[in-house]
């Protein structure tokens, strides 16, 4: 199956500073990445939406402006977490697919944020 | 828009046994039913996935089924591993094209295998 690495895969910062977490696809070109937010025992929360080379789509309640995603190319999209606070600690996870009727959903292996 | 509802939230089996989880949808418009097998701090796995002109698909001891009529479909794990536990988690798309775009996922099933 198709690959998509996250990077870092657990990060721990100080409150106040910004973090970047990068989501790749390695063996095919993804049209559209998410990014989703998980809780402990929870299920996952969709984040934004984001195709390549234009703005994310952002899902009613996340702060765009906190949370800054860029899809620079079809193998690249990246999350960055500004001012980050003790209360966006969480396990973060992007996936990509391609679009159409085999458009299967990949998932990175997700980024532990512990914010200080 | 849709909703996902999934059960049991906990499921315990003795090795061997079998394992069913089901989940229901609102949106009748929905063609795409995948389901992720996800382990404790990795991303989710898909595991097996049936698209809505379907009613059954299998891999070796996973299978899915789907109700068009009811909006339920269910995963079904047999003869079920210690490596089988971990949170599942179905998901249903409405996506003109199939596809995995606008994905709503279910709460998730901690499956548990006893040894």
């Amino acid at each position: 199956g198709a690959v998509v690495s996250q990077h870092p895969s657990w990060v721990i910062c100080k409150s106040g500073t910004s973090v970047k977490i990068e989501c790749r696809s390695l063996d095919f070109q993804a049209t559209t990445m998410f990014w989703y937010r998980q809780f402990p025992k929870q299920s996952l929360m969709l984040m934004a939406t984001s195709n390549e080379g234009s703005k994310a789509t952002y899902e009613q309640g996340v702060e765009k402006d906190k949370f800054l995603i860029n899809h620079a190319s079809l193998t690249l999209s990246t999350l960055t977490v500004t001012s980050a606070h003790p209360e966006d600690s969480s396990f973060y996870i992007c996936s990509a697919t391609t679009s159409g009727r085999s458009g299967e959903l990949f998932f990175g292996e997700g980024s532990r944020l512990t914010v200080l | 828009g849709e909703n996902v509802e999934q059960h049991p939230s906990t499921l315990s089996v003795q090795e061997g046994d079998s394992a069913v989880i089901k989940c229901t949808y609102s949106d009748s418009a929905s063609n795409y039913f995948p389901w992720y097998k996800q382990e404790l701090g990795k991303g989710p796995q898909l595991i097996i996935d049936i698209r809505s002109n379907v009613g059954e698909k299998k891999d070796q001891r996973i299978a899915v089924t789907l109700n068009k009529t009811a909006k339920h479909f269910s995963l079904h794990i047999t003869e079920t591993q210690p490596e089988d536990s971990a949170v599942y988690f179905c998901a249903a798309s409405s996506s003109p094209g199939g596809g995995a775009d606008g994905l709503t996922f279910g709460k998730g099933t901690h499956l548990i295998i006893q040894p």
